[in-house]
């Protein structure tokens, strides 16, 4: 069916190094949204994503969204201790009643080593 | 502003048992959806409600149901608990009946015995 699959689904850093991850849909996307869930908290959402080939930054974070608008990147700089926790993409998409549902990705488990 | 606030926090019920999980929205918000997050997994969308419909719903059968109510605050209901319901139960309130910025409330630990 359709989905959003996430990579990688672990990424352990030192301190100071950079992280990435990737998000691609089996379909076209009308926004893709990116959250972050801590240890033992919930998902925070970080920013929403509407344009094909958008580009938009927080601090050192760089979120991007593909030129078909069916992949999705979160570039961190520089990684901190506080960057820990878990990052899903999420998309909406068609459900077989014919309305939508949000799909998340299984998420990107960031660790980072001070 | 205030938060998205659910109750209770914990809950643990026995196989076969019904539950009721609660959500208030974010002040500002008129709608609702609801997740189940398994252990290691991503929140998996169960259905949004808004002015007081439900607007969407995923793969669940017909034993999740929900409720909103004209303040926008909401319920599920799980009938007949399985084991494999065992979760974190999510709410999250955003504006307008559109799958837009979710904002997510703190959860309630469901645990099926």
């Amino acid at each position: 069916g359709q989905q959003v699959m996430q990579i990688p689904q672990y990424q352990h850093v030192q301190e100071g190094e950079d992280f990435t991850t990737y998000c691609n849909s089996s379909t076209t996307l009308s926004n893709i949204q990116w959250y972050k869930q801590r240890p033992g908290g919930h998902p925070v959402f970080l920013i929403q994503l509407v344009k094909s080939g958008e580009v938009k930054k927080q601090k050192r974070l760089t979120f991007q969204f593909g030129e078909a608008k069916k992949n999705s990147s979160l570039h961190i700089t520089a990684t901190q201790t506080t960057d820990v926790g878990t990052y899903f993409c999420a998309g909406p998409i068609l459900s077989q009643g014919g309305s939508e549902k949000l799909v998340f990705g299984k998420g990107t488990k960031l660790t980072v080593n001070p | 502003e205030t938060g998205v606030t659910q109750s209770p926090t914990h809950l643990i019920k026995t196989r076969g048992q019904q539950v009721t999980l609660r959500c208030s929205s974010q002040s500002g918000h008129n709608t609702v959806s609801w997740y189940q997050q398994a252990l290691g997994q991503g929140p998996q969308f169960i259905f949004q409600y808004y002015r007081e419909e439900e607007n969407g719903r995923g793969n669940f059968p017909p034993r999740f149901s929900g409720l909103q109510f004209p303040n926008y605050s909401s319920e599920l209901n799980v009938n007949a608990l399985e084991l494999d319901d065992s979760a974190l139960y999510l709410c999250a309130s955003s504006f307008g009946g559109q799958l837009y910025e979710q904002y997510f409330g703190p959860g309630t630990r469901l645990t099926v015995t």
